[in-house]
């Protein structure tokens, strides 16, 4: 069994919808949480981390992190056309100096 | 947009050939990474760096090696290209939780 998992999709909702993406993990020790964004053909770009549990936002994105169950979620409001891209979960342990455990993705449509 | 940088973009290449993969940044980062990523599957580190004179090999396991000799700059070599090397590479810079990648490498061995 993974550490991390993530449906791949696709995941397909018409513009302005609320989008949920989520990721259970199986490593209590996991501390920081990251939300990554890959368009196609181009390399991960960093969206937000969280540090514990909480939540955090950033414009039309909110990470939320549920220790006591394990999951965290990126949540996009108003979705666009632009949104449309692979969302990428990634979590380490506070002693780690180098391991990110990643996600395989969850590939997102928005349709106009 | 972050300064990281990746030459080639893609790169098609005969088995046993030898090829350097490069990777600069401009952000002054000490630490710098290598993934490589297949299609629908989890980014794998193969490689990280701590600073000049840094290296050690990620879980992946793989034939490549890199060496850092200035800050930013970050190359991968491959000595003996097969087939099985065929895949995308990442490079990233910055601190574990808050990377920043380059555009990728994709390379065919054919």
């Amino acid at each position: 069994q993974k550490e991390v998992e993530q449906d791949p999709g696709p995941l397909s909702v018409p513009e302005g919808a609320i989008v949920s993406l989520n990721c259970t993990y199986s490593n209590s020790a996991f501390q920081y949480f990251m939300w990554y964004r890959q368009y196609s053909r181009k390399g991960p770009e960093l969206l937000m981390y969280t540090y514990s549990s909480g939540n955090k936002e950033d414009g039309r994105f909110t990470a939320q992190v549920d220790k006591s169950s394990k999951y965290i979620s990126l949540f996009i409001r108003d979705s666009q056309p632009s949104d449309s891209a692979t969302y990428l979960c990634a979590m380490t342990t506070l002693d780690s100096n180098y391991q990110l455990i990643w996600g395989a993705g969850t590939k997102l449509i928005i349709k106009p | 947009e972050a300064d990281i940088y990746q030459t080639p973009r893609y790169l098609v290449i005969g088995t046993g050939k030898k090829i350097t993969l490069e990777c600069s940044q401009t952000m002054g980062h000490d630490k710098m990474y290598w993934y490589q990523q297949d299609p629908g599957m989890e980014l794998h580190l193969i490689h990280y760096s701590y600073g000049v004179n840094s290296t050690e090999k990620g879980d992946l396991s793989s034939e490549s090696t890199v060496s850092r000799i200035r800050t930013e700059h970050f190359p991968l070599t491959l000595e003996s290209a097969r087939p099985s090397h065929t895949s995308q590479y990442l490079c990233a810079s910055g601190y574990l939780y808050e990377q920043y990648f380059g555009p990728g490498t994709r390379l065919t061995v054919t």
